[in-house]
């Protein structure tokens, strides 16, 4: 069965320091996709980074990475340089690819950056 | 963005009354997702559709149906409010980029949320 699990219910960092949010999940689905989405206070969902599966490289956007490893099935999001901005409610999520695509999120990490 | 609206925004109901919450694309994708957000349970999947009139349930249907008569509108509706539904709603759907000189990805859009009250 599709799962998702994040085990970090809140990490505090300093800010300028990287931070990684552990991300695992299960399925028996050949080809998924993994997100990571950012809630700030205000509710909004903020897309942040997306890996494929079958891609060979782990995805980068700006501050953030994703650190893929298949074998093991954990997809931690990396902020590096971390800013004052990023503390925030972060949702890992998968979705198989096959079927109805069903889309299941973790339970999220709360993210506090101090000064 | 995907052009997703959820109406309405905030809503206070009565325990009992039937409620009706919709989610509007402009974009004709084809899956959409209805969930709900709670203090430490993140957000958990209700309903989800992968076409006019195809839908399923997820973790937490009991007391929730849904509705996809045509490809940019997917109805909640809860039957019988209970306060145990007082909840944020988020409405999502999902793409997938391919071709057309995109690099390939995917993202799942999200509406704004409807805050549901039930007393």
């Amino acid at each position: 069965a599709q799962k998702i699990t994040q085990t970090q219910p809140g990490m505090f960092v300093q800010e300028k320091e990287a931070v990684t949010l552990d991300c695992t999940y299960d399925t028996s689905d050949p080809s998924y996709g993994l997100f990571w989405y950012k809630q700030p206070s205000s509710g909004e969902m903020i897309f942040l980074i997306y890996q494929g599966s079958y891609d060979q490289q782990n995805a980068t956007e700006g501050r953030y990475s994703l650190n893929f490893q298949k074998a093991r099935k954990s997809a931690n999001l990396v902020i590096s340089a971390s800013q004052l901005g990023d503390s925030a409610m972060y949702f890992c999520a998968m979705r198989e690819d096959q079927g109805a695509q069903k889309l299941v999120f973790g339970q999220g990490t709360r993210l506090t950056i101090n000064p | 963005d995907a052009g997703i609206t959820q109406s309405p925004r905030h809503k206070v109901t009565e325990t009992g009354t039937p409620v009706t919450l919709r989610c509007h694309q402009t974009e004709n994708h084809r899956y959409m997702y209805w969930y709900r957000q709670d203090p430490g349970h993140g957000l958990r999947l209700i309903h989800y559709s992968y076409g006019v009139k195809d839908t399923d349930k997820g973790e937490v249907s009991d007391g929730y149906s849904v509705s996809r008569s045509k490809t940019e509108d997917f109805l909640l509706t809860l039957e019988s409010a209970t306060s145990s539904q007082t909840s944020v709603y988020f409405c999502a759907i999902s793409v997938h980029f391919v071709g057309h000189g995109l690099a390939p990805g995917a993202e799942a859009f999200f509406g704004q949320g409807t805050r549901l009250t039930v007393v």
